[in-house]
């Protein structure tokens, strides 16, 4: 079936350094990837996605690139602040399906 | 704004209490989710709903039912609450089947039984 692995956390940072988180998976077909994030005593919101391999979502500043040959889909962002600390979720949506395959959350910590 | 509301954040219930937990949306989603999420676990789905009163069984839906009489209304019920349904419940709805159709969550439920 389809999984998805994150790194665990938390990942601390100071403000400014630079941002990976990684994920990959393992899926059938061509799935959407999708990265959420939950801040603290949030529900979960869509932070990017991509659709077809070697498409890069970004927003906020954040981005992630499609890589089918690596089966991965990596967060990265070149200067973190305070306000990104957050949990991340890296996702899949297989085709024809509806319900979204979750990594279990990476925390990430930013210092001032 | 888009909206997914579910109606308290914060529950503290006793064992053997039958408990609802109630979400709404108000953006007419086919597919409705609860999930639950715990330390160290993530995310795992407790129930969906693709239609009214259509619902299939998640991942752990041992202990939990669910009731969708309204497209905008997804309830999820405990029959008998235990110190292990203490958690973070979340609910969330999606348009119908897509690739690429993204989820919308509500801010959680904290529920703790004593």
């Amino acid at each position: 079936g389809d999984s998805v692995t994150q790194m665990e956390g938390p990942v601390t940072l100071s403000e400014e350094a630079f941002l990976t988180i990684n994920c990959t998976y393992t899926a059938t077909g061509y799935p959407s990837l999708f990265w959420y994030v939950q801040y603290p005593g949030e529900g979960l919101q869509l932070l990017l996605k991509a659709t077809k391999a070697d498409d890069k979502g970004s927003n906020k500043g954040f981005e992630a690139t499609y890589r089918k040959e690596t089966t991965s889909f990596h967060l990265e962002k070149g200067s973190v602040q305070v306000s990104d600390s957050a949990v991340y979720f890296c996702a899949l949506l297989s085709g024809g399906s509806y319900i979204p395959t979750f990594g279990r959350g990476t925390s990430l910590i930013v210092h001032p | 704004d888009v909206k997914v509301t579910q109606s308290s954040r914060y529950l503290v219930k006793r064992t053997g209490e039958k408990v609802f937990l109630e979400c709404v949306q108000d953006m007419d989603h086919e597919n409705m989710f609860w999930y639950r999420q715990d330390p160290g676990l993530g995310l795992r789905l407790i129930y969906f709903s693709y239609d009214v009163k259509m619902k299939e069984k998640g991942d752990i839906p041992e202990g939990y039912s669910v009731s969708r009489e309204k497209k905008e209304r997804f309830s999820l019920i405990l029959e008998s609450a235990s110190t292990n349904q203490t958690s973070m419940y979340l609910c969330a709805s999606s348009l119908l089947r897509g690739t690429n159709e993204k989820l919308f969550f509500g801010s959680g439920t904290q529920l703790s039984v004593l």
